[in-house]
């Protein structure tokens, strides 16, 4: 069984201000790591994935993850944040079962509400 | 392009009553799921598919049904509704090749109230 932790259920910040939003998870086989985000009244969307190869990857709209491997963690972070960032950010993991048999399922995190205050 | 769409967009049913809720896809993915999400839970996968006419249990299945008679189509139904079941209701999809890196793309939701 695997899970997800999200540290902060909110997050309140000031524009230009950098954020962080912490993911810890816990898995027995090895995972690939995501970030999904949730604006007001929509649904979830990809924001970005660690799969594999260097463990920091971007994502096109300036937030980035690190994947730690001995601290089984996969925080978000953004240097500056936008009015527009406001959100609800999701960690999720999907397990590496031999022969692909999790069939992509994902497990959630709780999620984290980003607010940012003008 | 639509991606995944659902309808409906909100409902209120009374204890006991009965629904059917459909997702829809047009961009030809093998897998389905149904997801609700809860406050302070995230998001727990209900029922999935991982082609047309095949279907399995998620992490919390009790109280739902789901068929998947075309590839496009993923229907969740509730045959009693109680109001444990009342959430938000998603469903993705994804391509399906190497499953477990596949981006999902989730449909708008629907809410359902359960009196």
């Amino acid at each position: 069984a695997q899970s997800v932790t999200q540290l902060d259920s909110q997050v309140p910040v000031f524009e230009e201000a950098p954020v962080e939003l912490r993911c810890n998870y816990s898995s027995s086989v090895s995972v690939y790591l995501f970030w999904y985000v949730q604006y007001p009244n929509q649904g979830l969307q990809l924001l970005l994935k660690y799969l594999s190869g260097s463990t920091l990857v971007e994502s096109i709209n300036g937030f980035e993850a690190e994947f730690n491997k001995s601290q089984t963690s996969f925080h978000l972070r953004k240097p500056s944040v936008h009015i527009s960032d406001t959100a609800e950010y999701f960690c999720a993991v999907s397990d590496l079962r031999a022969g692909g048999t999790s069939y992509g399922k994902l497990t959630f995190g709780q999620g984290t509400i980003l607010t940012v205050h003008p | 392009n639509a991606g995944v769409t659902q309808t409906p967009k909100f409902r209120v049913l009374k204890t006991g009553q009965s629904m059917t809720l459909l997702c829809a896809q047009d961009m030809n993915h093998e897998y389905m799921y149904w997801y609700r999400q809860d406050p302070g839970m995230g998001l727990r996968l209900i029922h999935y598919s991982v082609g047309e006419g095949t279907t399995a249990k998620g992490e919390v299945p009790d109280g739902y049904n789901v068929s998947r008679l075309k590839k496009q189509n993923f229907l969740l139904g509730l045959e009693s509704a109680a109001p444990s079941q009342t959430s938000v209701y998603f469903c993705a999809s994804s391509y399906g090749g190497r499953a477990s890196t596949d981006t999902q793309y989730f449909g708008p939701g629907t809410r359902l109230t359960v009196l």
